[in-house]
């Protein structure tokens, strides 16, 4: 029930191409979907966040597609750029879990070539 | 401070042997989380604190774990009789207390290395 599944594992783009992750959660009780960046020897740093009351947020060339029937939401990102290179993370919390903590995908290596 | 900072940020310590790893948490923050991340894995929870009320330990994997915050501030996770598989990046993050529309997102810190030989 707090599993969220997020594919694919890795990921090669090519410079100014298009970056899909997706995720998919079970927990019904989920209503709070961020996405974090993290670079090497660095902590996750928030991206962008959505709630399941919109089915889209963009944020520059970053954009949340979010599919409530379907619980799956996606994570675009545009024109991909080498310093997009990073472990992309997926998360979903909801008022059930009580603490309010976060459950973290297993993570997306993106590597952007030039 | 302008962000989570954790101690050491590297930490290499012999299998059996105690460790303790330190969060100072964004000021004004009330909530603090210890997630644990293994080499190529996602974030696994450990603890979480809120204000004055009881942590919620659920996270933690054995009772050689604990942790504590004193003050609402810095928090202090510490491993006893640490073992190989307890090596990983221990990470804090701190954030907002929980309003109606739900939390916001945290504020990670850095993380501290532990490496157990």
């Amino acid at each position: 029930q707090q599993q969220v599944k997020q594919s694919p594992q890795s990921l090669i783009v090519q410079k100014g191409g298009i970056s899909i992750i997706n995720c998919a959660y079970e927990n019904t009780a989920f209503d709070y979907f961020p996405w974090y960046q993290q670079f090497p020897g660095k902590g996750p740093a928030l991206l962008i966040a959505i709630r399941p009351d919109v089915s889209e947020k963009k944020e520059g060339r970053f954009t949340i597609s979010f599919n409530k029937s379907a619980k799956q939401f996606s994570l675009h990102i545009m024109d991909s750029q080498p310093g997009d290179s990073a472990t992309y993370f997926c998360a979903a919390s909801g008022r059930d879990t009580g603490r309010r903590a976060l459950t973290f995908g297993s993570g997306t290596r993106l590597q952007v070539q030039p | 401070g302008a962000g989570v900072s954790q101690s050491p940020s590297n930490k290499v310590t012999e299998k059996g042997k105690d460790v303790e790893l330190r969060c100072d948490p964004i000021s004004g923050h009330t909530a603090l989380y210890w997630y644990r991340q293994s080499l190529g894995q996602g974030l696994e929870f450990l603890i979480y604190f809120q204000g004055n009320s009881a942590p919620d330990k659920s996270g933690l994997p054995s009772d050689r774990f604990s942790a504590e915050r004193t003050g609402g501030s810095v928090s202090t996770l510490t491993i006893q009789r640490t073992q190989q598989e307890d090596s990983a990046v221990y990470l804090c993050a701190s954030s907002f207390r929980e309003t109606l529309g739900g939390i916001y997102g945290y504020t990670f810190g850095s993380g501290t290395r532990l490496t157990v030989v």
